[in-house]
């Protein structure tokens, strides 16, 4: 089993719409919590930490669920400009809390 | 302000062929990291650095990759000889910490990396 597993996508959305992705962990000793975003033939850039209370930026809401090792990201109001690979991210703290990355979830904003 | 600096951007080279990549982290970041990347296994570490010194290599698939960091503000990741199946995107990241202390009661979180545009390296 993966460290972090996501579902790759694509998601296709129109414009305006709410989409949600989820991401699993396995290692239970993970404290650290984030989401990246890829453009295409870009680096992963940090989008957003994930907090253990939930949080909110903008469109972009991040939820923990440690109870069933997930965290999940809500975009309301997709844009155009939203279309990325969403790369979820877990660090192991027991295990020199390096971060794993999952393999993304690619999401197509179309018009 | 300069991001992390990587050249070459793109690499094409035959099998057998040695590669060096190179890598100038963020001014003040004491940690640098060595990823892959590749459609079918997504984002690996390799190798990271903390104040110039190797840390954990594990990462690294063999003998044939090695990686240097003669100095703060400069590290290489040298394949030889090269492969077709090392062909990927190697990503050079730095931080400023491995882990960012929490506030009285919260957990330590991890820092952010700051990765550098990428070398695409493809091998015939």
């Amino acid at each position: 089993r993966k460290e972090v597993e996501q579902d790759p996508g694509p998601f296709n959305v129109p414009e305006g719409a709410t989409v949600a992705f989820n991401c699993t962990y396995s290692n239970s000793a993970s404290q650290s919590f984030f989401w990246y975003r890829q453009d295409c033939r870009k680096e992963p850039k940090l989008l957003m930490s994930v907090y253990s209370s939930g949080n909110e930026d903008g469109r972009f809401t991040a939820q923990l669920n440690r109870a069933s090792q997930y965290i999940s990201l809500l975009i309301r109001d997709s844009k155009l400009s939203d279309s990325a690979t969403y790369l979820c991210v877990v660090n192991g703290y027991n295990a020199g809390n390096m971060l794993t990355f999952g393999g993304g979830t690619r999401l197509m904003v179309k018009p | 302000d300069a991001g992390v600096i990587q050249s070459p951007r793109h690499e094409v080279t035959e099998m057998g062929q040695e590669v060096t990549l190179r890598c100038k982290p963020i001014s003040g970041h004491d940690y640098l990291f060595w990823y892959r990347q590749t459609m079918m296994r997504g984002l690996e570490l390799l190798i990271y650095f903390n104040n110039n010194v190797p840390i954990d290599d594990s990462g690294m698939p063999e003998d044939r990759f090695s990686a240097k960091m003669p100095n703060a503000s400069f590290s290489t990741l040298k394949i030889q000889p090269s492969e077709p199946r090392d062909s990927a995107v190697y990503f050079c990241a730095s931080s400023l910490a491995l882990v960012i202390t929490g506030l009285a009661g919260s957990m330590p979180t991890a820092g952010e990396l700051f990765f550098g545009e990428g070398s695409r390296l493809t091998v015939l």
